[in-house]
């Protein structure tokens, strides 16, 4: 089946911790995204990724790095300089950048210890 | 730029009642309008969408949305409620013009089904 996964579906933090959110898509998608769920607030994109080997900032990248090296895997790094990251974090892919529709893998849960 | 509004961050319904969930937009150019939904600790499923054509868009799980440009809104209904509509709603909104525009979501409306 197709689809997007993310892993781990929780993950604790430790406080000056760089820690790596994974997303992987085989709906052979051009274009990937991070985005943060606070309560009450939806979706904020973080980053962005049209091809392979190019992303873009999103609006709160800050703190918050990624990378696209395979056109399937866009994983997401909270840095130590995110000093708020608990949040749902969300990655989604389509099948192209301009206007195409989203779909969203289940999301992993990042709190801080 | 775009926005959206979500009018009602709760709505609660009774089972079998008609569900109405608000959304407004705003953009300056001809939108794209979806409709996701979300359970809990889950990802969002996309419900429907509009891009052109027909105005009264069907999705799945008997939702459908209304595209009505004259009051830049996109509600969506659903004509009988059932225990596992209960989830949270999220309307979307982007540019349909050349180049990247992102998707804009609304803050989110979370329904409650009683029996």
């Amino acid at each position: 089946d197709g689809g997007i996964t993310q892993s781990p579906k929780y993950l604790f933090r430790k406080e000056g911790q760089n820690v790596t959110l994974s997303c992987e898509q085989n709906l052979n998608h051009d274009a990937m995204y991070w985005y943060r769920q606070d309560p009450g607030q939806g979706l904020r994109l973080i980053y962005y990724s049209q091809i392979v080997n190019d992303f873009q900032k999103g609006d709160i990248a800050e703190g918050y790095s990624v990378s696209r090296e395979k056109k399937e895997s866009f994983p997401l790094t909270v840095t130590s300089a995110q000093k708020n990251p608990t949040a749902f974090y969300l990655c989604a892919s389509s099948i192209e950048l301009i206007a195409g529709t989203q779909y969203f893998g289940p999301g992993t849960r990042l709190l801080v210890l | 730029a775009q926005s959206v509004t979500q009018l009602g961050s709760h709505v609660s319904v009774s089972e079998g009642a008609l569900v109405l969930l608000r959304c407004n937009y705003s953009s300056s150019v001809p939108p794209y309008l979806f409709w996701y939904v979300q359970y809990p600790n889950q990802g969002l499923q996309l419900l429907l969408k509009y891009t052109t054509g027909a105005t009264l868009v069907k999705g799945i799980n008997g939702f459908e949305a209304e595209f009505k440009k004259s009051e830049t809104s996109f509600h969506l209904t659903k004509p009988s409620a059932h225990m596992s509509d209960a989830a949270e709603y999220f309307c979307a909104v982007s540019a349909r013009r050349g180049g990247y525009n992102k998707l804009i979501f609304g803050a989110g409306t979370r329904l409650a089904v009683h029996p």
